[in-house]
């Protein structure tokens, strides 16, 4: 599984956007790249995934180079309620050990104030 | 619909005790993930289920933890004789195919060992 590193913190304010980026130089042709949030006590939440270009959702937008050897999340507008941590995933669709287990970082406490 | 839950919420524990965890996930869902999540840090996989089948446990600390999902619906993860590194997040998540990384959590049971 290809290793991620993304910022440990971001701060902004209400109605910015807000730009991630993870690196992830050793990606293999077959990974994916998924984004999840955590708020505190709870569970990660998927948000979004991609494989090259761009993907956007009603949540947020993922914008991949060509070289996929990066990406960055963009979440549009933000408010209070964005304040969480995000975390940037690469795995093989393929997996073969019977299921596509996640491996987590220690991923980017976003900090949105007013 | 319901999401994935998980029972009981909070445990606490002396060390040496037992403790069971459960987890009910989404109706229908093949695939059935377990997670520990240290304090500040990203989750990370302890075992999986296809069905009743545990198809990979390579996670799983040591043999004092073991996980079952008898029926391949409600799964059981349990913790011989707890000790104070035990005290984690445990999470459970669950999702539709073995292909995917969209995956559902429930909120984790947070294991405090005194």
């Amino acid at each position: 599984l290809a290793k991620t590193t993304q910022p440990i913190s971001m701060d902004s304010y209400e109605g910015q956007e807000v730009n991630i980026t993870c690196s992830h130089n050793n990606i293999a042709t077959n990974d994916y790249i998924t984004w999840y949030q955590q708020f505190p006590s709870q569970g990660p939440r998927f948000i979004i995934q991609g494989y090259k270009t761009k993907v956007t959702n009603e949540v947020a937008s993922l914008f991949i180079p060509a070289d996929r050897k990066s990406s960055t999340l963009s979440l549009p507008r933000v408010s209070l309620s964005d304040t969480a941590v995000y975390y940037c995933l690469v795995g093989d669709a393929g997996y073969t050990g019977g299921g596509n287990k996640l491996t987590f970082g220690t991923g980017t406490q976003l900090k949105v104030e007013l | 619909g319901a999401g994935v839950s998980q029972s009981p919420r909070y445990k606490v524990a002396k060390r040496g005790q037992d403790v069971a965890l459960r987890c009910d996930p989404i109706s229908g869902h093949v695939s059935l993930f377990w997670y520990q999540q240290a304090l500040g840090q990203g989750p990370e996989f302890l075992t999986y289920f296809q069905n009743e089948a545990q198809l990979d446990k390579s996670g799983l600390p040591s043999d004092r933890f073991f996980a079952e999902r008898p029926e391949g619906s409600v799964s059981t993860l349990k913790i011989q004789r707890t000790q104070q590194e035990d005290s984690a997040v445990y999470l459970c998540a669950s999702s539709f195919d073995r292909q995917s990384y969209e995956q559902y959590f429930g909120p984790g049971t947070r294991l405090t060992v005194t």
